[in-house]
């Protein structure tokens, strides 16, 4: 089975912090993505990563960045968090080409104070 | 227009019911589609994947209407334990983005 690991189930951070959220996978999967999902409006996707070192933006990539130096993990960084950014934080990884469904990791919820 | 809309519901059906759901995506070059299940504050999880001709997995049977643009989960003989929300998912042929809907709501009563 595919093993999708978020550092963090929970976690609370304050205004202005830098803030990292981790994912592993274990499936040596190309693709790796980061979504937020918040009540009514769905996941929506932050960034993804089709490679090593690779990285393309989503649907809203303002205040966020990523960085993938290795093909099993991809992290996602708040550069300066804001209460706006409390949110649940989804990882999720999956081959290329868009055939195979993807696999998400437990979650991170994500709490600005 | 979004690129893949649900009727978000909520659907509360008797225990043993049938209830189906749709959701419609809008680009026709479209070539993969799935349905997730997500329970509340979880992750989504894969229920089942989606092919042309329809699949079935127990009680669940999915199908793709391609002329139509959309695609269908039906849930036979509803239990208690299928309360969740159910989130529609399409790739567009790009490859590597998969588009969301928001997901449709089920509650299964007693």
């Amino acid at each position: 089975d595919v093993k999708v690991t978020q550092s963090s189930r929970y976690l609370v951070k304050r205004t202005g912090e830098k803030v990292f959220l981790e994912c592993v996978q274990d499936m040596d999967h190309e693709n790796m993505f980061w979504y937020r999902q918040d009540p009514g409006l769905g996941l929506r996707l932050i960034y993804f990563s089709y490679d090593v070192k690779m990285k393309e933006k989503g649907d809203i990539p303002e205040g966020y960045s990523v960085s993938r130096e290795k093909k099993e993990r991809f992290s996602l960084i708040l550069e300066s968090a804001s209460t706006n950014q409390t949110s649940m934080y989804l990882c999720a990884s999956s081959p290329p080409g868009g055939r195979q469904p993807q696999h998400f990791g437990d979650g991170t919820r994500l709490s600005i104070l | 227009r979004k690129e893949v809309e649900q009727d978000p519901g909520p659907f509360n059906v008797p225990e043993g019911a049938t209830v189906a759901f749709n959701c419609t995506y809008s680009n026709s070059a479209s070539q993969s589609f799935f349905w997730y299940r997500q329970d509340c504050r979880k992750e989504p999880k894969l229920l089942m994947s989606v092919y042309s001709s329809g699949n079935e997995d127990g009680r669940f049977t999915a199908q793709l209407n391609r002329a139509s643009q959309y695609i269908s989960l039906l849930i036979r003989d509803s239990k208690l334990s299928d309360s969740a929300t159910y989130l529609c998912v399409v790739n567009f042929n790009t490859g590597n983005q998969f588009y969301f809907g928001t997901g449709t709501s089920l509650t299964v009563i007693p």
